[in-house]
């Protein structure tokens, strides 16, 4: 069965440098999501991505944070100057069309910024 | 803006119990509901999603859920939980005719099951 992928699974940084977070989504998908989670708290949206733009973003989704699908595969989200308040759960997920809203998720990218 | 409240951040059930955790949803039109199950390492894993129709929708490892409009609720059951059904869960709503379908997620509730 088809599934979304995350590299790396666990990512330590300092505060200050940047990181990228890696998806593979489901192939023939056409949108792209990345939500957070940070400890203890409410899973969040970020930002949505169809046809090569951001389709919507949250208000988390500031100018530190931009998203890229570089080939027909990746869809990665990118964090520059990072801070303390990034540390969370990263997941990606992926949906085929607007006919099935049915988002499928990654198993998530674990970000520690120290 | 819609939004979702799952007031039992901590269940705990004897394996074998029944087991019903809640999901009140705020949106102004007909939601698009879904629950998600969240095993320690993994992803989130969709179990049942509702969007129209009958509103007692049924979903894979035996959990049901009931859409009720008049007590904007998503409750999820299952009839005899097993030691496996250890996770998170998450109820989650996206807005109707949203083209691009953001979800909001309740804060989601922990299973803990007992021997």
């Amino acid at each position: 069965e088809p599934e979304v992928t995350q590299t790396p699974s666990h990512q330590v940084t300092q505060m200050g440098q940047e990181v990228i977070l890696r998806c593979v989504p489901i192939s023939n998908h056409l949108y792209f999501y990345w939500y957070r989670q940070i400890l203890g708290q409410k899973v969040e949206f970020l930002v949505s991505f169809y046809n090569n733009e951001i389709s919507e973003k949250s208000e988390i989704f500031d100018d530190r944070f931009s998203v890229e699908r570089p080939d027909g595969s990746n869809f990665t989200l990118k964090i520059r100057s990072t801070k303390l308040e990034d540390s969370a759960m990263y997941f990606c997920a992926s949906r085929w069309d607007t006919s099935q809203e049915t988002q499928y998720f990654g198993p998530g990218t674990r970000l520690l910024v120290l | 803006a819609q939004s979702v409240t799952q007031p039992d951040i901590h269940i705990t059930v004897s394996e074998g119990a029944s087991l019903e955790l809640r999901c009140n949803y705020s949106y102004g039109a007909t939601p698009y509901l879904f629950w998600y199950v969240q095993s320690p390492g993994q992803g989130l894993q969709l179990l049942l999603k509702y969007f129209s129709g009958d509103t007692l929708v049924q979903g894979i490892k035996g959990f049901e859920a009931e859409f009720k409009r008049s007590q904007s609720s998503f409750n999820l059951r299952k009839p005899s939980v097993h030691w496996s059904d250890a996770a998170e869960y998450f109820c989650a709503v996206l807005a109707g005719g949203t083209s691009y379908g953001k979800l909001t997620f309740g804060q989601g509730t922990i299973l803990t099951v007992h021997p």
